[in-house]
C-alpha cells in the first residue's frame, strides 16, 4: 500500500474549467506539499500546507488533517497549467513520501 | 524561505561513466535528501545526506552506486556511478530548514545511452 494516493491519475480538461486533484495519505505528517512537474522534468513547489487553505493566483490548496486528505484546485484552467501535479507528505521521520502524480492536460 | 539550486537540470551520459549532481541551498538547512523518479514511478528516497558523516541509505540503494557528500549545511552532491540505461531517471534533492520547512530542487533528468 502506498503512503500517498492521488486521484485522478490522468485528467483532461477544456480551457477555463475548474480542476480538482485529490491526495490522501496514511502516515502522520509534519507538512504536505503540492509540486508541479513540467514536461521537461523540472519541479516547482507550489504550496506547503500544515493546516487550512492557501491561495496563490488561480491555485488553491486545502488540507484536512483529521481526514488525512488534501485537494489542489485550479480555477479558470489554461493550457500552460498542463503538467504533472505531485502530492508530497513530510513524514514524522522528516523524509517525504510522494504520490504517483496526476497528469493534467488542458485543451485550448 | 530557502532556495535550492540543483545542477545540472539534465544530462545525457554514456553507459559506464559517472555523473555528479549538485544541490546548493542559499541558507543553512538541517537535513538534505536525495530522491529518484524512474519513468512512470513516483519519487523514491535514495538516502538522507548527513553533514560530516556517511549518508543513510534506503533499502535497495548502496554507497558504491550512489556516493553522497554533504560537507556543510548548505551543499550536497549525489553521484550516479558506473551508469547503465536503468539509471535513466529524474533525481531530486530536498532540504528541511530549522523551522522544518521543506524545499525542493528543480530536478535533474538523466538519460543514459
Amino acid at each position: 500500500k502506498n503512503e500517498v494516493e492521488q486521484s485522478p491519475q490522468n485528467l483532461t480538461a477544456q480551457e477555463g474549467e475548474f480542476i480538482t486533484i485529490n491526495c490522501s495519505y496514511s502516515v502522520g505528517i509534519s507538512a504536505l506539499h503540492w509540486l508541479q512537474q513540467h514536461p521537461g522534468g523540472g519541479i516547482v513547489s507550489l504550496f506547503m500546507l500544515s493546516s487550512g487553505k492557501k491561495k496563490h493566483g488561480r491555485l488553491i490548496a486545502t488540507i484536512n488533517i483529521q481526514e488525512k486528505h488534501s485537494s489542489l484546485h485550479i480555477t479558470a484552467s489554461h493550457p500552460r497549467d498542463s503538467a504533472v501535479y505531485i502530492c508530497a507528505v513530510g513524514g514524522i521521520g522528516n523524509q517525504f513520501y510522494f504520490g504517483t502524480g496526476t497528469s493534467l492536460t488542458v485543451i485550448p | 524561505s530557502a532556495v535550492i539550486s540543483q545542477k545540472p537540470s539534465r544530462d545525457i551520459c554514456q553507459r559506464g561513466t559517472s555523473l555528479t549532481i549538485q544541490c546548493q541551498v542559499d541558507s543553512q538547512v538541517t537535513m538534505m535528501f536525495w530522491y529518484r523518479q524512474q519513468p512512470g514511478q513516483s519519487l523514491t528516497l535514495i538516502a538522507t545526506a548527513n553533514q560530516g558523516s556517511e549518508a543513510t541509505y534506503e533499502s535497495g540503494f548502496v554507497i558504491d552506486k550512489f556516493p553522497i557528500s554533504r560537507p556543510n549545511l548548505t551543499f550536497s552532491t549525489l553521484t550516479v556511478s558506473n551508469m547503465s540505461p536503468e539509471d535513466s531517471s529524474i533525481y531530486l534533492c530536498s532540504a528541511l530548514n530549522f523551522n522544518t520547512e521543506a524545499f525542493f530542487g528543480q530536478g535533474t533528468r538523466l538519460t543514459v545511452v
